[in-house]
C-alpha cells in the first residue's frame, strides 16, 4: 500500500503557541488530503478536506482561522493549530487518497498527539 | 450527505470464535467500502475493502460482504486471535474524494 508520513508524532506546547503538523504522501501524488481529530476511544472526526492548490473545505464547527491548512504540493499538506489552548489537545491524523494506481484507497498518517499545557 | 452507522460499538469474543461488525449507509451512490483497524495510539490501517460491483471479498480470516439493495456491509473475522483486538472502522466513499466513517467498534478477543 501507499505510505503517508506525518510529523511530529507527539508535541507538547505552551498555551498560546502555534503548532504545525506535516502530512506527506511518500510514494504517490495526493490531490486530496483529509485532516481528522480523534478523542480517546472515539471515532475520526473530519475537520477539513484539503485540495492541492486551492483552499481547504472545513467541516461545520471547525474554525478555519484556528486550524490553518495548506496544501501547497501534491505530496504535502500542513495543519497549523494557531494560538493553541488546552482544549485543542487531541490526536490529529491526516489521510491521503490515492486515486491513481490504487484506485481511490485512503491511507492514514501515523497521527500527532498534541498536548497543550 | 452520506450517513454511515456502525454496530456494535463494543464486541467481546472468545479466542477462536468469529466476530461480525455491521455498517449501513444512506447514499446509494457510494461505491467503495473500506474497513480499517486501529490499535491504540496508532494509525488506522486498511485491512480489506470492497467495491459495489462485488458482493463478497475474502482475505484469509477476514471477509467483507456487501448488500447494495439493503445498503449494508459487514466485516467478518473468523478464528479470532488476541492480536485482532482493536477498534475497527467502516467507511463509505463515492468519488474517492470524500470518505464517511462509522463510529467504530472496539473488539476485544479474550484468550
Amino acid at each position: 500500500g501507499a505510505v503517508v508520513s506525518q510529523h511530529p508524532s507527539w508535541v507538547i506546547c505552551k498555551s498560546g503557541t502555534s503548532v504545525k503538523i506535516e502530512c506527506r504522501s511518500l510514494d504517490f501524488q495526493a490531490t486530496t488530503m483529509f485532516w481528522y481529530r480523534q478523542f480517546p476511544k472515539q471515532s475520526l472526526m473530519l475537520m477539513a478536506t484539503s485540495n492541492e492548490g486551492s483552499k481547504a473545505t472545513y467541516e461545520q464547527g471547525v474554525e478555519k482561522d484556528k486550524f490553518l491548512i495548506n496544501h501547497a504540493s501534491l505530496t504535502l499538506s500542513t495543519l497549523t493549530v494557531t494560538s493553541a489552548h488546552p482544549e485543542d489537545s487531541s490526536f490529529y491524523i491526516c489521510s491521503a487518497s490515492d486515486t491513481g494506481r490504487l484506485g481511490e484507497k485512503l491511507f492514514f498518517g501515523s497521527g500527532t498527539q498534541l498536548s497543550v499545557l | 450527505g452520506e450517513n454511515v452507522e456502525q454496530h456494535p460499538s463494543t464486541l467481546s469474543v472468545q479466542e477462536g470464535d468469529s466476530a461480525v461488525i455491521k455498517c449501513t449507509y444512506s447514499d446509494s451512490a457510494s461505491n467503495y467500502f473500506p474497513w480499517y483497524k486501529q490499535e491504540l495510539g496508532k494509525r488506522p490501517q486498511l485491512i480489506i475493502d470492497i467495491r459495489s460491483n462485488v458482493g463478497e471479498k475474502k482475505d484469509q480470516r477476514i471477509a467483507v460482504t456487501l448488500n447494495k439493495t439493503a445498503k449494508h456491509f459487514s466485516l467478518h473475522i473468523t478464528e479470532t486471535q488476541p492480536e485482532d483486538s482493536a477498534v475497527y472502522f467502516c467507511a463509505a466513499s463515492t468519488t474517492g474524494n470524500q470518505f464517511y466513517f462509522g463510529t467504530g467498534t472496539s473488539l476485544t478477543v479474550i484468550p
